[in-house]
């Protein structure tokens, strides 16, 4: 089974630039999850997607930060304008279903890093 | 939310030996822990998971408790080899939104 795919692998911009991370979850999982995870620290979640509907973006930095899965498989995350503390690691997962009983699989995620 | 605590933050052994580490956790609706291993240049990989209605998981070397009245569980790794090297993290969830600790540096000396 392939797994959670994501790009760019690396992305280094300026501050007040935009970027884009893409995620293709794990086939016929129905959750997608975008985490931030700063150096040293383990993942935060930003936004949980139930097919292509919003469960949870309680943390999401909206001024900046956008997310969308318009057909209920790939994902899009978007920082527009970066700022120099976006520097992080974005990482994407899925898991089959939205509760506990479906663990997260993780893809390798995208390094950020803001001049 | 949740808050998880994880001990050490480091952790140094010699191959062979055993590691432990352990977390605690606040929010006692917490019913899921599930337990990453992180390699460099890697995203988290689940290692072993384990449910609030059991106090003990074992697969092979790696084995998980779980200690509800107290809520802190703890990760055993035994007869650890230089591929163990790694971080782990452990992590809660109440239901879906999984709150990570800060994980743990894990070097297997040779």
């Amino acid at each position: 089974e392939a797994g959670v795919a994501q790009s760019p692998r690396y992305k280094i911009i300026e501050k007040r630039q935009s970027v884009a991370f893409w995620c293709n979850p794990i086939s016929g999982h129905a959750t997608l999850y975008w985490y931030q995870q700063i150096l040293g620290q383990g993942p935060k979640l930003l936004i949980q997607f139930q097919n292509n509907g919003v469960v949870d973006d309680s943390q999401l930095p909206k001024d900046r930060f956008s997310a969308e899965r318009l057909k209920g498989v790939d994902s899009t995350l978007k920082i527009q304008p970066a700022k120099l503390e976006d520097s992080a690691v974005y990482l994407c997962a899925s898991s089959l279903g939205p509760n506990s009983n479906q663990p997260q699989h993780f893809g390798d995620g995208t390094r950020l890093s803001i001049l | 939310g949740e808050n998880v605590e994880q001990h050490p933050s480091t952790l140094s052994v010699q191959e062979g030996d055993s590691a432990v580490i352990k977390c605690t956790y606040s929010d006692s609706a917490s019913n899921y822990f599930p337990w990453y291993k992180q390699e460099l240049g890697k995203g988290p990989q689940l290692i072993i998971d384990i449910r609030s209605n059991v106090g003990e998981k074992k697969d092979q070397r790696i084995a998980v408790t779980l200690n509800k009245t107290a809520k802190h569980f703890s990760l055993h790794i035994t007869e650890t080899q230089p591929e163990d090297s790694a971080v782990y993290f452990c992590a809660a969830a109440n239901d879906y939104k999984l709150s990570f600790g800060a994980g743990t540096t894990v070097t297997v000396r040779a």
